[in-house]
């Protein structure tokens, strides 16, 4: 079965850390550029990171540089964020996703999420 | 970073309207456009790529155009299960994507 599963979630104080992790199935792990979604409550979609196949590149977004650290296993087909010094705006459902290129890059499979809740 | 700003943010539609979605980019993103649909409480999903390539699966029904800055999003006949939030994506520089659209039903 094609999925991704993350987990690693949960209640964190403000400063705090948490590691995500996320194992992908019926997929061909090692091969895929993978990337990091969060969703606030009721709000909408942010792009967090982005890690290439053989971790050559990778990204972040501004707002979590220097704090989040992605990472992957591709012998375990695991998808990792460490995540350091959390603020209550790092509040969020996080998605694993797998990126797809043809004629551009685009999410074509998500996990279900893991909700990290950020407060004292 | 490259800024999408979608209109409108909410919008009040009947069973069976064309409703039109637009998507701007604060700079030209050559093709990479992507827009997803989500429901309360369920993972996003793919409609569209690279602008006007509809993903495997879905309704042709759902449309899309444009290019350089402007895109658009259209569905031609509403039914339903389309009342949702739908998103824009650019992936020309990293990725961003749109504030949402919330379609409800009118």
């Amino acid at each position: 079965q094609v999925q991704l599963v993350e987990s690693g979630g949960g209640l964190v104080k403000p400063g705090g850390s948490l590691r995500l992790s996320c194992i992908g199935s019926g997929i061909d792990f090692s091969d895929d550029y993978m990337t990091w979604i969060r969703q606030a409550p009721g709000k909408g979609l942010e792009y967090i990171s982005y890690i290439s196949s053989a971790s050559t590149n990778i990204n972040y977004a501004e707002s979590v540089k220097g704090r989040f650290t992605i990472s992957r296993d591709n012998a375990e087909n695991s998808l990792y964020l460490q995540m350091n010094s959390l603020r209550g705006e790092d509040t969020a459902v996080y998605y694993c996703a797998r990126m797809v290129h043809d004629n551009c890059w685009f999410v074509d499979l998500w996990g279900q999420g893991t909700l990290v809740t950020v407060s004292s | 970073d490259i800024q999408m700003t979608q209109s409108p943010s909410s919008l009040s539609a009947s069973v069976g309207d064309r409703v039109i979605i637009t998507c701007r980019a604060s700079q030209s993103i050559n093709n990479y456009l992507n827009w997803y649909q989500q429901k309360p409480g369920k993972v996003p999903k793919l409609l569209i790529y690279s602008v006007s390539s509809l993903k495997s699966g879905v309704p042709s029904r759902f449309s899309g155009s444009g290019s350089g800055t402007d895109f658009t999003l259209t569905i031609s006949s509403l039914q339903p299960e389309d009342f949702a939030t739908y998103y824009c994506q650019q992936t020309y520089r990293t990725m961003t994507f749109g504030q949402g659209t919330r379609l409800e039903i009118k």
